[in-house]
């Protein structure tokens, strides 16, 4: 079964710091990864995919295979980046093609010190 | 603009009773999901649907229940309610080319 652990409950840094949220997996097959974002009040959106390698509002993750992880990481927080934060994996399930899982962590909440 | 809607953002219910949590997406969406998000848990997955009718136990089905009898509709159903049910409850779909989008979330209180 896949697993996807967020180590750190609360994460708390000063404006202008570095960002690093920690995302490790456990899943025996190819994994499709993502971070998905929650701030105060609103919806629970996409951040990044894995896939597209794209850098969105600074940040960026890179998926470790040998170390089974894909943390996140901004080299220069800023308070607007205060949010919950969940580390998401996709995989198959086993009733039919085109179905899937998509198993998240427990999430970390980042709080951006003025 | 993509969007997946849940009836109710507040539902208060008594313990026993029969509960309807009702989610509509207009993407024309295969896959469709229900996670309960708790403090310290994070999301915990109920229930998916890769199709009109079928349906995966997720998680933590024990005490839900599911229902999609057309592509854009994905009910949760407590069969009867128990204070250990409250939560918030968060519905998505998605496609296999697209990421997960999420309902604005129904927070259930069951007193």
């Amino acid at each position: 079964a896949q697993r996807v652990t967020q180590p750190e409950k609360l994460l708390s840094v000063f404006k202008g710091a570095p960002v690093e949220l920690k995302c490790n997996y456990s899943y025996s097959g190819s994994p499709e990864l993502f971070w998905y974002v929650q701030y105060s009040r609103q919806r629970l959106q996409l951040l990044l995919r894995h896939i597209s390698r794209e850098s969105i509002k600074g940040f960026t993750a890179d998926l470790n295979k040998g170390e089974t992880s894909f943390h996140l990481k901004k080299p220069f927080a800023q308070e607007e980046d205060s949010a919950m934060y969940y580390c998401a994996l996709r995989s198959p399930a086993y009733s039919g093609a085109g179905s899937y899982q998509l198993t998240f962590g427990k999430g970390t909440k980042l709080s951006v010190i003025p | 603009d993509v969007k997946v809607t849940q009836s109710s953002r507040y539902l208060v219910k008594r313990t026993g009773e029969k509960v309807f949590l009702e989610c509509v997406q207009d993407m024309d969406h295969e896959n469709m999901f229900w996670y309960r998000q708790d403090p310290g848990l994070g999301l915990r997955l109920i229930y998916f649907s890769y199709d009109v009718k079928m349906k995966e136990k997720g998680d933590i089905p024990e005490g839900y229940s599911v229902s999609r009898e057309k592509k854009e509709r994905f009910s949760l159903i407590l069969e009867s309610a128990s204070t250990n049910q409250t939560s918030m409850y968060l519905c998505a779909s998605s496609s296999m080319n697209t990421e997960a989008f999420f309902g604005q979330g129904t927070r259930l209180t069951v007193v």
